[in-house]
């Protein structure tokens, strides 16, 4: 059954540093590996989809990589904002899983200003 | 207007009750989904439906029913609600299988 993991479960940063956040996965046949952000009493927003023959998804101040081989994937949040407070989730979607995601617990970040 | 709604957004039942979450969804998906997301774990599959016509079972189904009432429409049932129940439950759509997953708000469930 396929694990993921994500590390630290917390995380604090002053604003304007950059964020990185690890995901980890135990069995690299995947379709895809999703990046999601979630805010208090909301649900997730989708932040990025790697497809397993990408290396990296980019989109404005956010950038994922994705090394199967490893099992991890890494979201780097460029030049942290406070509005960028939030717990980030991942989800990695099995090959022969019929769409159905296995999320991580995420990890809760704080940018103070 | 939201893509995907959830009703009610909170709930507070008893044990033994039978109770109904709703999700509609107007993006036009074939694929809905059924998680509920318990404090510092990840969400975890309930059920999952392809058309109207195929539903699954997810990791955690025991104790849960589901109803693909149309495209736009599936709904969760606690036949017999029960206190480690109560968690936040979120329902989902996406396009294909290999498609971004978009989420409703949530339903929040207390039961005493």
């Amino acid at each position: 059954k396929q694990e993921v993991t994500q590390i630290p479960a917390a995380l604090s940063v002053p604003e304007g540093e950059n964020l990185v956040l690890n995901c980890s996965f135990t069995d690299s046949a995947i379709y895809n590996l999703q990046w999601f952000r979630q805010d208090p009493g909301k649900g997730l927003t989708s932040l990025l989809l790697i497809q397993s023959s990408q290396r990296e998804q980019t989109s404005g101040r956010l950038n994922a990589s994705l090394d199967k081989s490893s099992g991890r994937s890494t979201l780097y949040i460029a030049a942290s904002q406070p509005g960028d407070s939030a717990t980030y989730l991942c989800a990695a979607a099995p090959l022969r899983g019929w769409g159905k995601l296995q999320f991580g617990a995420g990890t809760q970040v704080v940018v103070t200003p | 207007d939201a893509d995907v709604t959830q009703t009610p957004r909170n709930r507070i039942t008893k044990t033994g009750k039978r109770i109904m979450l709703e999700c509609s969804q107007t993006k036009g998906h074939d694929r809905m989904y059924w998680y509920r997301q318990d404090p510092g774990l990840g969400l975890q599959l309930i059920y999952y439906s392809f058309d109207v016509k195929d539903i699954n079972k997810g990791e955690i189904s025991d104790g849960y029913s589901v109803s693909r009432q149309a495209q736009a429409k599936f709904s969760l049932s606690l036949e017999s609600a029960i206190p480690n129940q109560t968690a936040l439950y979120f329902c989902a759509t996406s396009e294909g299988t290999e498609g971004t997953q978009y989420f409703g708000p949530g339903t929040r469930l207390l039961v005493l």
